[in-house]
């Protein structure tokens, strides 16, 4: 158990499904991001939240849509995906600058069929 | 040309060998370096941070040459369970949105 917990671990929703991924942290950090990572490709940040503030969004799809209602707790709606948005999806903690590093969560691994 | 570049192997190498990963990175300003290892299908996790005067962590060895731009790991006595994927992660500012991952570089090690 790294202090980040992600739910659920694996989720296959249709196209026309809105569906949420849940992404708690018990580390006392301030900042915590949303990261997709698909087969055979590098980590890619998709949002990024600062002391509950959204402070990047990576030219990510509508369809994704982030929710930081406090420091401990991060969101990720999904609606009406496609099915190359089928990766695994990581949420990460860390203090305000990550001069620590990240921790991660074990990642929710979404199908969409 | 990408701001942290790995060979992404794989290497493939016995088990007790040694051996060694370099990372580029382009942005001079960076401040801070890490490796991080994933195995299949799971999450990152921090292996160690790189400082400057180097440093080891049992059989791991991290060095940082700023001049040329580059951190490299080493691992020695390498062991089975040390096959996975190998992450070079920069942080080029202060601001959390600021930490870059490497594509990472796959080791695989034989029995």
């Amino acid at each position: 158990e790294t202090g980040v917990t992600q739910t659920p671990r694996h989720l296959v929703m249709g196209m026309t499904n809105k569906k949420s991924l849940k992404c708690e942290q018990h580390l006392g950090h301030n900042a915590m991001y949303w990261y997709k990572q698909s087969a055979k490709k590098p980590l890619e940040l998709m949002f990024v939240y600062s002391l509950e503030e959204r402070v990047e969004n990576n030219s990510v799809p509508s369809r994704f849509s982030p929710e930081c209602p406090n420091s401990s707790h991060l969101f990720l709606h999904l609606h009406t995906l496609q099915p190359e948005d089928s990766a695994l999806y990581l949420c990460a903690s860390s203090q305000e600058g990550a001069s620590y590093g990240y921790t991660f969560g074990s990642g929710t691994r979404l199908t969409v069929v | 040309r990408k701001e942290v570049e790995q060979d992404p192997g794989p290497f493939n190498v016995p088990e007790g060998a040694t051996v060694a990963f370099n990372c580029t990175y382009s942005n001079s300003a960076s401040q801070s370096f890490f490796w991080y290892r994933q195995d299949c299908r799971k999450e990152p996790k921090l292996l160690m941070s790189v400082y400057s005067s180097g440093n080891e962590d049992g059989r791991f060895t991290a060095q940082l040459n700023r001049a040329s731009q580059y951190i490299s790991l080493l691992i020695r006595d390498s062991k089975l369970s040390d096959s996975a994927t190998y992450l070079c992660v920069v942080l080029r500012g202060s601001s959390a949105s600021k930490i870059i991952f490497g594509s990472g570089t796959r080791l695989s090690i034989r029995p």
